[in-house]
């Protein structure tokens, strides 16, 4: 979608080493989300943010750190990069109803991490 | 805990056939119902969002419909085309908060 992009598109990293991802939105939607996808599990939340520097925890989270200092930027760090972390991560973003609209979820194009 | 399920996994249909692909949750005090698209290798294309006062939605020859006190939402693809071909997801977002949750997808694959 031409208001969110990942980046990178596609990175492979040693076991042990930090990886960050980096999601950016040109849309000025408050939340903004990040999610793995793998076989047999489907797409599971990690974190998410609620607004700069308001992030939570989602059912996966443990092993990841997020951080927002900006509106559009939402940063996914692996600090200690495991094989079980190899996986797809789709960044997404929503604003919550105000007045009589109501939003759905955007979602990009996915970065494909490898950990070897 | 809310658990959203899609039925059938997998479907396989010749081209211009209707179909209807099926999404069920188990609690039913959602805000809104999102049903997405996936190619191979790419991410999710939103196709329809229905809210949880509506009853259905439609897009070109999408149309989805949602039956809240039953926990069950249909997606329904007039005429079949292979460009249709995908996996499709629904998600379902709770009153209480601003998560998805995501069912395991149909695979669809439509024959020439």
């Amino acid at each position: 979608d031409a208001g969110i992009t990942q980046s990178p598109r596609h990175k492979v990293t040693e076991t042990g080493t930090p990886v960050t991802l980096r999601c950016h939105q040109t849309e000025n939607h408050r939340y903004m989300y990040w999610y793995r996808q793998d076989p047999g599990h489907g797409l599971r939340l990690i974190h998410y943010s609620y607004g700069v520097k308001d992030t939570d925890k989602g059912e996966v989270s443990d092993g990841y750190s997020v951080s927002r200092s900006k509106t559009e930027d939402f940063l996914l760090t692996l600090e200690s990069a495991t094989s079980s972390q190899t996986s797809v991560y789709f960044c997404a973003i929503s604003e919550p109803q105000t007045g009589s609209v109501r939003y759905g979820y955007t979602f990009g194009s996915g970065t494909r991490l490898t950990v070897v | 805990k809310q658990e959203v399920t899609q039925i059938p996994a997998a479907l396989s249909v010749p081209e211009g056939e209707n179909l209807v692909l099926n999404c069920s949750f188990t609690d039913s005090a959602i805000y809104n119902l999102q049903w997405f698209r996936q190619d191979p290798g790419k991410g999710l294309t939103s196709l329809l969002l229905i809210q949880s006062s509506q009853r259905e939605q439609t897009s070109g020859r999408l149309n989805a419909s949602l039956d809240k006190s039953s926990g069950r939402s249909t997606l329904y693809i007039a005429a079949s085309q292979p460009g249709d071909s995908a996996t499709y997801l629904c998600a379902v977002r709770m009153d209480s908060s601003y998560k998805l949750i995501f069912g395991s997808g149909t695979r669809l694959l439509v024959r020439p």
